[in-house]
């Protein structure tokens, strides 16, 4: 069964960093493309950056230069390390799985990241 | 890259059909057949539910959903309409150069 789940989120002052881990199982991480998609507070879903298997990685223009996504194969994670945090960054963030057709087929809960002083 | 537009809510009673609709621009919906949708209930994970405008989710995903698409605008319809259905739902485009974009979410309610 795959199962992705989501850790690292908190409460964090603007400016200071962060790093997202998701850890997932039921299949390899290294085999497909992984997202970070993400969530403000009684907004839409946004999506925010993705890996590729060959190890690409691409950022939604909101988080260039801050944000950036990798992964360990042999820990099964995957990982978003977040720079320079905003408030406007305050969101659930969740690691979603590339499926077929660039669609994701399998998601996280999430973990939220709330940016204040 | 701006949210493909939804309706912020629909709403059916049990049984009845509904439909919820996404439009984009020329660079997303109406530039890729790569359309996806998903089903969200807030504290839960979300769900694809269709995928390639029309083609449906992993197994378990009810034949009750169903999508489509014409230019710029995709669809979900949700037929026979029952209490589970009540969540979010977002649609969600291909927009090229390894990119995606979202809607801004469907609250589908249950009457």
């Amino acid at each position: 069964e795959v199962q992705l789940v989501e850790s690292g989120g908190g409460l964090i002052q603007p400016g200071e960093s962060l790093r997202l881990s998701c850890a997932a199982s039921g299949f390899t991480v290294s085999g497909t493309y992984m997202t970070w998609i993400r969530q403000a507070p009684g907004k839409g879903l946004e999506w925010v950056s993705v890996i590729y298997s060959g190890g690409s990685t691409y950022l939604a223009d909101s988080v260039k230069g801050r944000f950036a996504i990798s992964r360990d194969n042999s820990k099964s994670t995957l990982y978003l390390q977040m720079n320079s945090l905003r408030a406007e960054d305050t969101a659930v963030y969740f690691c979603a799985k590339g499926g077929r057709s660039n669609a994701f087929d399998a998601w996280g809960q999430g973990t939220m990241v709330i940016v204040s002083s | 890259q701006s949210a493909l537009t939804q309706p912020a809510s629909v709403s059916g009673s049990p049984g009845q059909s509904i439909s919820v609709s996404c439009t984009g621009i020329g660079s997303d919906v109406g530039s890729y057949n790569l359309v996806s949708w998903y089903q969200h209930h807030p504290g839960k994970a979300p769900k694809l539910i269709i995928y390639d405008e029309y083609s449906k989710g992993p197994s378990g995903v009810s034949d009750r959903f169903s999508g489509s698409k014409s230019g710029n605008t995709a669809s979900l319809t949700i037929s026979g309409l029952q209490a589970e259905d009540e969540a979010d739902y977002y649609c969600c485009s291909y927009a090229g150069s390894s990119t995606w974009v979202f809607g801004g979410g469907t609250k589908v309610t249950v009457l």
